[in-house]
């Protein structure tokens, strides 16, 4: 089945600590998302890929980068994790421009930050 | 700026009770509207969608209608399962080249035997 997969599922990381959360898509979709959604809380988008283009929020702190090396893999690389940056980190796709196409999510990667 | 406001939870049901959540949008042109669920310890999985005034989208037993009037796209069932305990985001889309979703706060049901 084509789908969005998200490795690992759990990550622990210390304060301070470079930490790099991985997402990889079988959809062939040329959009590709990263949300941070802390508990109760809705999802926040801190950019996304178009094709290689890359597209910052405006709110999105500097010490969350990305890399998307193909088509197919995307990596969320947080420089020096903050007790802040505990959440759960979705990676989602969607193919451009049609009109309501729908975003496919991973199942979530939960870092947690000692 | 676009935004999305839904109803606060819980909303605390039990099993085969009619469900209804409200949600309802501000946006200056006309977005695509989503019903996204996200069970425990999941992300989130695409319920439904409309993308213009007075379509119906349903799923799973699920219906919302896009009302342009009311600016609303309300979640409905007829009867609940406590398989349908999650959190329910209402979310809609712009056409800007990619499609950004602006998410509502979403609303947690509880369903009981």
């Amino acid at each position: 089945d084509a789908m969005v997969i998200q490795n690992p599922r759990y990550q622990v990381t210390q304060f301070g600590k470079p930490v790099t959360l991985s997402c990889s898509q079988t959809l062939n979709h040329n959009v590709m998302y990263w949300y941070q959604q802390k508990s109760s809380q809705a999802p926040k988008l801190l950019f996304h890929y178009y094709d290689k283009d890359f597209n910052n929020e405006a709110d999105t702190p500097d010490n969350f980068q990305s890399r998307r090396p193909n088509t197919s893999f995307c990596f969320l690389d947080i420089r020096s994790p903050g007790l802040g940056d505990a959440a759960m980190y979705l990676c989602a796709t969607s193919t451009e421009g049609a009109h309501g196409s729908e975003q496919y999510f991973g199942p979530g990667t939960r870092l947690t930050v000692t | 700026g676009d935004s999305v406001t839904q109803m606060e939870g819980p909303v605390t049901l039990s099993e085969e009770a009619f469900l209804t959540i409200n949600c309802t949008y501000t946006a200056t042109g006309y977005p695509s509207l989503f019903w996204y669920v996200q069970y425990p310890g999941e992300g989130l999985q695409l319920l439904l969608k409309a993308t213009k005034a007075d379509d119906k989208g349903s799923n799973k037993g699920f219906e919302a209608t896009y009302r342009k009037e009311t600016t609303s796209f309300h979640l409905e069932k007829g009867s609940v399962q406590v398989s349908d305990s999650a959190v329910y985001f209402c979310a809609l889309s712009m056409d800007t080249g990619f499609q950004k979703l602006v998410f509502g706060t979403g609303t947690r049901l509880l369903v009981s035997p």
